[in-house]
């Protein structure tokens, strides 16, 4: 059985600096991994989605690596704002399971 | 392109009662996912239709149950309901052959309270 985790569980930074969220998965076999963000009582927002065969994902201030090998991501938020406050939820899609299984999240802060 | 969309968003019952919940996917996405998230237990899968089969089932016990139909649309129905049923439940739908392959696009859910 997959098991994602997500450490910290919660990260408060001042506005500018760049995040850094870990995700950690122990089955290696996936088809790929996605991230999220989720916004107090709402739905999730799909930010990055890397394949199995890719190290990495990039999308405007986000980035995405994906070590497979070492069942490790990473999310970077460069030049964080206050907008970026949310909890931030990786998803990781295996054979085994043929599901998404998610990660606690880790909730941000960033201080104005 | 209109996104996910769930309906009703909140719900109160109380315990014994059923309830249905309903979720348009994106246009063209054939695929639809349900989960419940609680703080306790965070998100967990339900179960997952393509082509108005189920592919896949969560570990829930069998008073959850769902259907697709042929326009993709899909419900889910919890029936004799428990305290611990209250939860945020979650639809999601992606393009292609499923859950697993693809980019998974989530509605706002609907919160269920069960007194």
């Amino acid at each position: 059985k997959q098991e994602v985790t997500q450490i910290p569980a919660a990260l408060s930074v001042p506005e500018g600096e760049n995040l850094v969220l870990n995700c950690s998965f122990t089955d290696s076999a996936i088809y790929n991994l996605q991230w999220f963000r989720q916004d107090p009582g709402k739905g999730l927002t799909s930010l990055l989605l890397i394949q199995s065969s890719q190290r990495e994902q990039t999308s405007g201030r986000l980035n995405a690596s994906l070590d497979k090998s070492s069942g490790r991501s990473t999310l970077y938020i460069a030049a964080s704002q206050p907008g970026d406050s949310a909890t931030y939820l990786c998803a990781v899609s295996s054979p085994a399971d043929y599901k998404l299984s998610f990660g606690a999240g880790t909730t941000v802060t960033v201080r104005a | 392109k209109a996104g996910v969309t769930q309906t009703p968003r909140y719900l109160i019952k109380t315990r014994g009662q059923q309830v249905t919940l309903s979720c348009s996917p994106i246009s063209g996405h054939r695929s639809v996912s349900w989960y419940q998230q609680t703080p306790g237990q965070g998100l967990q899968f339900l179960f997952e239709y393509f082509s108005e089969t189920q592919r896949n089932k969560g570990n829930f016990p069998g008073r959850f149950s769902g259907r697709q139909f042929s326009n993709s649309r899909s419900e889910m129905n919890v029936s004799t309901l428990e305290l611990g049923d209250s939860a945020l439940y979650l639809c999601a739908s992606s393009r292609g052959t499923g859950a697993t392959t693809d980019t998974q696009y989530f509605g706002p859910g609907t919160r269920l309270t069960v007194l």
